[in-house]
Protein backbone atom coordinates (compact mmCIF):
# COMPACT_ATOMS: atom_id res chain seq x y z
CA UNK A 1 0.00 0.00 0.00
CA UNK A 2 1.02 3.81 0.00
CA UNK A 3 3.38 4.96 2.38
CA UNK A 4 3.76 9.15 3.18
CA UNK A 5 7.01 10.33 5.07
CA UNK A 6 6.51 13.77 6.22
CA UNK A 7 9.25 16.26 7.21
CA UNK A 8 10.03 17.98 9.90
CA UNK A 9 8.67 16.48 12.96
CA UNK A 10 8.33 20.43 14.69
CA UNK A 11 9.07 23.40 12.71
CA UNK A 12 9.45 27.02 14.66
CA UNK A 13 9.52 30.54 13.44
CA UNK A 14 9.61 33.91 13.57
CA UNK A 15 6.48 35.68 12.30
CA UNK A 16 6.74 36.51 9.16
CA UNK A 17 9.12 33.85 7.46
CA UNK A 18 8.21 31.14 5.35
CA UNK A 19 7.32 27.60 6.20
CA UNK A 20 8.30 25.17 4.04
CA UNK A 21 6.97 20.88 5.04
CA UNK A 22 8.10 17.88 2.99
CA UNK A 23 6.27 14.70 1.90
CA UNK A 24 7.78 11.62 -0.03
CA UNK A 25 5.25 9.19 -1.15
CA UNK A 26 5.68 5.19 -2.60
CA UNK A 27 2.79 4.89 -4.88
CA UNK A 28 3.41 5.56 -8.17
CA UNK A 29 -0.45 5.58 -9.15
CA UNK A 30 -1.17 8.21 -6.20
CA UNK A 31 -2.49 11.16 -8.50
CA UNK A 32 -4.23 13.74 -5.51
CA UNK A 33 -2.43 15.43 -2.44
CA UNK A 34 -3.84 17.20 0.32
CA UNK A 35 -2.82 18.90 2.95
CA UNK A 36 -4.80 19.36 6.09
CA UNK A 37 -4.40 22.27 8.89
CA UNK A 38 -5.51 20.69 12.37
CA UNK A 39 -5.82 23.36 15.34
CA UNK A 40 -6.70 21.84 18.96
CA UNK A 41 -9.37 20.36 19.74
CA UNK A 42 -10.34 20.08 16.26
CA UNK A 43 -10.64 17.93 13.02
CA UNK A 44 -8.44 17.88 9.75
CA UNK A 45 -9.48 21.14 7.68
CA UNK A 46 -8.45 20.63 3.94
CA UNK A 47 -5.97 23.93 3.28
CA UNK A 48 -5.02 22.93 -0.20
CA UNK A 49 -4.91 19.94 -2.68
CA UNK A 50 -3.43 19.16 -5.99
CA UNK A 51 -3.76 17.07 -8.43
CA UNK A 52 -1.12 15.25 -10.08
CA UNK A 53 -1.72 16.59 -13.56
CA UNK A 54 -0.28 20.20 -12.39
CA UNK A 55 3.08 20.82 -10.63
CA UNK A 56 2.15 24.01 -8.86
CA UNK A 57 -1.19 25.68 -6.83
CA UNK A 58 -1.51 29.05 -5.17
CA UNK A 59 -3.88 30.02 -3.28
CA UNK A 60 -2.64 33.61 -1.21
CA UNK A 61 -0.28 32.70 1.03
CA UNK A 62 0.08 28.64 0.28
CA UNK A 63 1.34 27.10 -2.48
CA UNK A 64 1.64 23.26 -3.19
CA UNK A 65 4.37 22.16 -5.66
CA UNK A 66 4.04 18.08 -6.97
CA UNK A 67 7.44 16.50 -8.44
CA UNK A 68 5.89 13.49 -9.52
CA UNK A 69 9.45 11.85 -11.28
CA UNK A 70 10.77 11.98 -7.32
CA UNK A 71 7.60 11.36 -5.93
CA UNK A 72 7.72 13.83 -3.81
CA UNK A 73 5.09 17.38 -2.58
CA UNK A 74 5.59 19.85 -0.16
CA UNK A 75 3.63 22.94 1.84
CA UNK A 76 4.79 26.31 1.33
CA UNK A 77 3.80 29.13 4.04
CA UNK A 78 4.66 32.49 3.29
CA UNK A 79 4.84 35.60 5.37
CA UNK A 80 3.88 33.61 8.34
CA UNK A 81 1.43 34.26 10.96
CA UNK A 82 0.97 33.28 14.56
CA UNK A 83 -2.69 32.11 13.62
CA UNK A 84 -0.77 29.55 11.15
CA UNK A 85 0.41 27.91 14.58
CA UNK A 86 -1.16 24.46 14.03
CA UNK A 87 -0.30 20.80 12.97
CA UNK A 88 0.19 20.07 9.18
CA UNK A 89 -0.50 16.89 7.67
CA UNK A 90 -0.03 15.54 4.19
CA UNK A 91 -1.89 13.01 2.36
CA UNK A 92 -1.72 10.71 -1.08
CA UNK A 93 -4.34 8.88 -2.36
CA UNK A 94 -5.83 7.12 -5.80
CA UNK A 95 -8.63 9.15 -7.12
CA UNK A 96 -12.25 7.61 -6.17
CA UNK A 97 -13.95 5.92 -9.01
CA UNK A 98 -14.25 1.93 -10.53
CA UNK A 99 -12.62 0.16 -7.79
CA UNK A 100 -10.78 2.95 -5.91
CA UNK A 101 -12.51 4.68 -2.89
CA UNK A 102 -9.77 7.35 -2.80
CA UNK A 103 -8.72 6.13 0.55
CA UNK A 104 -6.16 8.93 2.17
CA UNK A 105 -2.66 7.81 3.35
CA UNK A 106 -1.53 10.32 5.75
CA UNK A 107 1.89 11.79 6.94
CA UNK A 108 2.69 11.47 10.53
CA UNK A 109 2.14 15.18 10.83
CA UNK A 110 4.28 18.57 11.49
CA UNK A 111 3.96 20.37 14.52
CA UNK A 112 4.05 24.38 12.95
CA UNK A 113 4.79 27.50 15.41
CA UNK A 114 4.85 30.70 14.80
CA UNK A 115 6.76 32.94 17.26
CA UNK A 116 5.30 36.70 17.34
CA UNK B 1 -17.83 21.33 9.82
CA UNK B 2 -19.18 20.25 7.00
CA UNK B 3 -22.02 18.56 9.02
CA UNK B 4 -20.77 15.80 10.18
CA UNK B 5 -21.18 15.04 14.05
CA UNK B 6 -19.52 12.65 16.59
CA UNK B 7 -20.80 11.18 19.48
CA UNK B 8 -19.60 11.32 22.24
CA UNK B 9 -17.12 13.26 22.26
CA UNK B 10 -15.18 11.61 25.27
CA UNK B 11 -15.16 8.71 26.44
CA UNK B 12 -13.63 6.59 29.53
CA UNK B 13 -13.99 2.75 29.29
CA UNK B 14 -12.84 -0.07 31.30
CA UNK B 15 -10.68 -2.50 29.38
CA UNK B 16 -12.53 -5.79 27.99
CA UNK B 17 -15.88 -3.56 27.57
CA UNK B 18 -18.02 -2.69 24.08
CA UNK B 19 -17.49 0.42 23.05
CA UNK B 20 -19.69 2.17 19.87
CA UNK B 21 -18.79 5.73 18.23
CA UNK B 22 -21.19 7.32 16.37
CA UNK B 23 -20.72 9.43 13.31
CA UNK B 24 -23.79 11.17 11.90
CA UNK B 25 -23.46 13.40 8.25
CA UNK B 26 -25.85 15.84 6.84
CA UNK B 27 -24.36 16.24 3.64
CA UNK B 28 -25.71 13.11 2.11
CA UNK B 29 -22.17 11.46 0.76
CA UNK B 30 -21.73 8.36 -0.38
CA UNK B 31 -18.26 7.41 1.31
CA UNK B 32 -17.34 7.83 5.29
CA UNK B 33 -14.42 6.70 7.16
CA UNK B 34 -12.98 6.31 10.29
CA UNK B 35 -9.52 7.51 11.28
CA UNK B 36 -7.56 7.37 14.68
CA UNK B 37 -4.75 9.21 15.50
CA UNK B 38 -1.94 9.01 17.56
CA UNK B 39 1.08 10.52 18.46
CA UNK B 40 4.06 9.86 15.72
CA UNK B 41 1.14 8.08 13.45
CA UNK B 42 -0.86 11.07 11.63
CA UNK B 43 -4.14 9.22 11.03
CA UNK B 44 -4.53 5.87 9.75
CA UNK B 45 -7.49 4.55 8.09
CA UNK B 46 -9.66 2.05 10.35
CA UNK B 47 -12.88 1.36 8.13
CA UNK B 48 -14.56 2.93 5.60
CA UNK B 49 -18.14 2.52 3.50
CA UNK B 50 -18.96 3.12 0.11
CA UNK B 51 -22.60 2.92 0.63
CA UNK B 52 -24.97 1.40 2.69
CA UNK B 53 -24.32 -2.11 4.28
CA UNK B 54 -21.24 -1.52 1.79
CA UNK B 55 -17.72 -1.36 4.19
CA UNK B 56 -14.68 -2.49 3.69
CA UNK B 57 -11.68 -2.38 6.10
CA UNK B 58 -8.56 -0.15 6.26
CA UNK B 59 -4.87 -0.37 7.79
CA UNK B 60 -5.77 -1.25 11.38
CA UNK B 61 -8.78 -2.80 11.11
CA UNK B 62 -8.09 -5.86 13.83
CA UNK B 63 -10.73 -5.03 17.26
CA UNK B 64 -12.89 -3.10 15.26
CA UNK B 65 -16.07 -3.67 13.71
CA UNK B 66 -18.63 -0.78 11.70
CA UNK B 67 -22.25 -0.33 11.04
CA UNK B 68 -24.06 1.81 7.95
CA UNK B 69 -27.59 0.96 7.99
CA UNK B 70 -28.47 4.55 7.20
CA UNK B 71 -26.57 6.73 4.39
CA UNK B 72 -25.81 9.55 7.08
CA UNK B 73 -25.31 7.31 10.16
CA UNK B 74 -21.59 5.35 10.35
CA UNK B 75 -20.47 3.50 13.63
CA UNK B 76 -17.40 2.24 14.47
CA UNK B 77 -17.66 -0.37 17.44
CA UNK B 78 -14.78 -1.93 19.51
CA UNK B 79 -16.35 -5.07 20.53
CA UNK B 80 -13.50 -5.49 23.89
CA UNK B 81 -11.46 -2.30 24.59
CA UNK B 82 -8.04 -2.43 24.94
CA UNK B 83 -5.67 -0.12 25.93
CA UNK B 84 -3.86 0.29 23.36
CA UNK B 85 -7.06 1.59 21.70
CA UNK B 86 -6.87 4.85 23.34
CA UNK B 87 -7.07 7.09 21.08
CA UNK B 88 -8.71 9.91 19.13
CA UNK B 89 -11.15 8.69 16.77
CA UNK B 90 -12.32 11.09 13.43
CA UNK B 91 -15.10 10.48 10.94
CA UNK B 92 -14.65 11.65 7.81
CA UNK B 93 -16.73 11.93 4.31
CA UNK B 94 -16.52 12.44 1.02
CA UNK B 95 -18.27 12.58 -2.31
CA UNK B 96 -18.13 10.38 -5.22
CA UNK B 97 -14.84 12.13 -6.62
CA UNK B 98 -12.17 12.70 -3.78
CA UNK B 99 -10.93 16.19 -5.81
CA UNK B 100 -14.58 17.31 -6.03
CA UNK B 101 -15.56 16.80 -2.72
CA UNK B 102 -12.81 16.49 -0.86
CA UNK B 103 -12.40 14.54 2.86
CA UNK B 104 -13.98 17.01 5.29
CA UNK B 105 -13.66 15.77 9.15
CA UNK B 106 -15.69 15.66 12.50
CA UNK B 107 -14.23 17.25 15.45
CA UNK B 108 -13.40 13.96 17.18
CA UNK B 109 -14.00 11.15 19.95
CA UNK B 110 -11.18 11.06 22.21
CA UNK B 111 -11.74 7.54 23.79
CA UNK B 112 -9.64 6.31 26.94
CA UNK B 113 -9.29 2.80 27.73
CA UNK B 114 -8.33 2.03 31.43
Amino acid sequence: GENVEQHPSTLSVQEGDSAVIKCTYSDSASNYFPWYKQELGKGPQLIIDIRSNVGEKKDQRIAVTLNKTAKHFSLHITETQPEDSAVYFCAASMRAGGTSYGKLTFGQGTILTVHP
Amino acid sequence: DAGITQSPRHKVTETGTPVTLRCHQTENHRYMYWYRQDPGHGLRLIHYSYGVKDTDKGEVSDGYSVSRSKTEDFLLTLESATSSQTSVYFCAISGDLMWNSPLHFGNGTRLTVT
